[in-house]
């Protein structure tokens, strides 16, 4: 498509239940990234994908949360027994290379509440 | 560990005018790329300027210049003619050159006024 896509744009759910967010990436774009925006702050890194290596997953807050990727589409990023402060914007972005040169390009997020 | 400091939560300017939003940030390395992004309410990030650290010449966009000061760790952001639809939160963000995440600072929320 022409941009990254997320989906959903917006998520409640309750305490302690899972939640899967999609991002859709530009075609050929084969670096990924996830990102975590609480309310009036900065973007936190979460997870990066880069073709078919394996995912930087240190920025992960808990084992709560995982992403998976296949090859270089779609990535869910699912967050099991949510807790209140797992809300937030979920922010995924995705380059042509690793990101410096080509710059990324972000989807619209999904905000997740957690109630 | 990379830092990046934006030490203005909030700025307004008049239609028109010029602005200059702070951004410094700290980190051991000689190779990095440094960004101005805007994020509207729809939340998009969207990018504004970029700028290579090997670079002496300030990067140029339009309306938006930056002033790079590498011995001073200093990367801001000078938006002239400002317009309304400059309002948004800008993030400035440090990308190593061999690394693959960005890191942001808090933002600073700009607010124009007609």
């Amino acid at each position: 498509g022409a941009g990254v896509s997320q989906s959903p744009s917006n998520k409640v759910t309750e305490k302690g239940k899972d939640v899967e967010l999609r991002c859709d990436p530009i075609s050929g774009h084969t670096a990924l990234y996830w990102y975590r925006q609480r309310l009036g702050q900065g973007l936190e890194f979460l997870i990066y994908f880069q073709g078919n290596s394996a995912p930087d997953k240190s920025g992960l807050p808990s084992d709560r949360f995982s992403a998976e990727r296949t090859g270089e589409s779609v990535s869910t990023l699912t967050i099991q027994r949510t807790q209140q402060e797992d809300s937030a914007v979920y922010l995924c972005a995705s380059s042509l290379g690793r990101g410096g040169y080509y710059g990324y390009t972000f989807g619209s997020g999904t905000r997740l509440t957690v109630v | 560990a990379q830092t990046v400091t934006q030490s203005q939560p909030e700025m307004s300017v008049q239609e028109a005018e010029t602005v200059t939003l702070s951004c410094t940030y700290d980190t051991s390395e000689s190779d990095y790329y440094l960004f101005w992004y805007k994020q509207p309410p729809s939340r998009q990030m969207i990018l504004v300027i970029r700028q290579e650290a090997y670079k002496q010449q300030n990067a140029t966009e339009n309306r938006f210049s930056v002033n790079f000061q590498k011995a001073a760790k200093s990367f801001s952001l000078k938006i002239s003619d400002s317009q309304l639809g400059d309002a948004a939160m800008y993030f400035c963000a440090y990308l190593l050159t061999s690394g693959s995440r960005l890191t942001f600072g808090e933002g600073t929320q700009l607010t124009v006024n007609p």
